[in-house]
Order: structure tokens, then sequence, then C-alpha cells
């Protein structure tokens, strides 16, 4: 039982480049959530999902896309990298008590 | 809309000594409060629930609504308490962790 993985744990982006954070979860979750984590801002909700197929946004969506095609993945997607997306990048899914959190995708734009 | 709100950036104790963590809330309804660690070179993960009225790793957690406050505290800090706190709220009732809003989070630090 591997609980929530990420993939890559780092990655510099230059500006204007696109890629996808990729997430794992093998608790069978429905719920699913996509966070930043910005040094002394804490973490703000990106994107979540509810259940396959169903996604919504969370406090700072703009510039990412999400996708729920599964209940296992939930990959971010950023289009045109900016240097405000610098960031530590946490997916965590929900079980009845507790979110259960990834380890993490340190991702820097320059 | 709800706020979460951790005054102290930084805290630091020495070993033994008694600490509390302050967050502060604000939301309309009747909140689940929640505290978050994350140990360095770990990820994140929960440590109590208010609605558990647990005591975890010796930590506990009173909800207070009418300060609308809830401190973590601990009467004897130990060295491997050193880590970062979060402060999480959840609107939804009946123990739900759905779409928490965190705090800025407390870096503790606890000296020999």
């Amino acid at each position: 039982n591997a609980g929530v993985t990420q993939t890559p744990k780092f990655r510099i982006l230059k500006i204007g480049q696109s890629m996808t954070l990729q997430c794992t979860q093998d608790m069978n979750h429905n719920y699913m959530y996509w966070y930043r984590q910005d040094p002394g801002m804490g973490l703000k909700l990106i994107y979540y999902s509810v259940g396959a197929g169903i996604t919504d946004k969370g406090e700072v969506p703009n510039g990412y896309n999400v996708s729920r095609s599964t209940t296992e993945d939930f990959p971010l997607r950023l289009e045109l990298a900016a240097p405000s997306q610098t960031s530590v990048y946490f997916c965590a899914s929900s079980g009845l008590y507790e979110q259960y959190f990834g380890p993490g995708t340190r991702l820097t734009v320059t | 809309a709800q706020r979460v709100t951790q005054p102290e950036k930084l805290l630091s104790v020495f070993k033994g000594a008694p600490v509390e963590l302050k967050c502060n809330y604000s939301y309309s309804g009747s909140p689940e409060l929640f505290w978050y660690v994350q140990y360095s070179r770990q990820r994140l993960q929960l440590l109590l629930r208010h609605i558990s009225r647990e005591s975890i790793k010796g930590f506990t957690a009173d909800l207070n609504k009418g300060e609308t406050s809830f401190h973590l505290k601990k009467p004897f800090a130990q060295e491997e308490d050193s880590a970062m706190y979060y402060c999480a709220l959840s609107g939804l009732s009946g123990g739900s962790n759905y779409k928490l809003t965190f705090g800025k989070g407390t870096l503790l630090t606890v000296n020999p």
C-alpha cells in the first residue's frame, strides 16, 4: 500500500514550457486535491475532485488544469509555466477522517 | 469566507518546557478543526482532530468556540517535536476533512 505517490520529485522548467505533475493513490479514495505550498504562505488549494470525471476549482486555479479519468489518478497540468508557479506541489486524497498527502514535487520556473 | 490564522511563524522552546501553538479561525458555521504536522523530509500528516478529542504524542487541542481558537498544547516539549505545524479548518460537519483551509504554519524548534 503505497498511499499517495507523486512524480517527478523535482523539476526545472523554462518560462512558457508545459508539464504534467502526476499523482496516484491506491486507497480507493473518491476525493483528491492539489495544493501548492509557498514559503510562509501555508498550503493553498488549486483544484480538487470528488470522484472520477468531476473536478472543481480551489482557491488558486489560474494557470493550471486537471483531469480525473480514474479514481486512482489526478494529474495537474501547467500549460505556460510562469515564475509565479515556482512552488512545492502536494497532492492529497481524503479518507474518512484525514487527508493523506504525497511527498511533493518541487518545481522551479526560470 | 473561512480563514485560519496562525500568528507565530516561528516558535522556539527548550526541551521539557511547555509549548502552545496558537490557531484562530473565522467561520460562520460549526467548523471542524485539525492539526497537521510536517517533520523534516517527511510528508504532511494528520496530528489530531478536534472531534476525536484525542491526545496524540502528548499534544492536545481544545476547540474554544467563544474565542474561535484551537490552540495546540504540550506540557513537556521533546526535541522530536521540532516540525512545521499547520492548523486547518473544514466547513462541513461530521468529522469531514473535505476542502481544508490551512493556516500559514508555525515552525516549532525544540532546543536541547
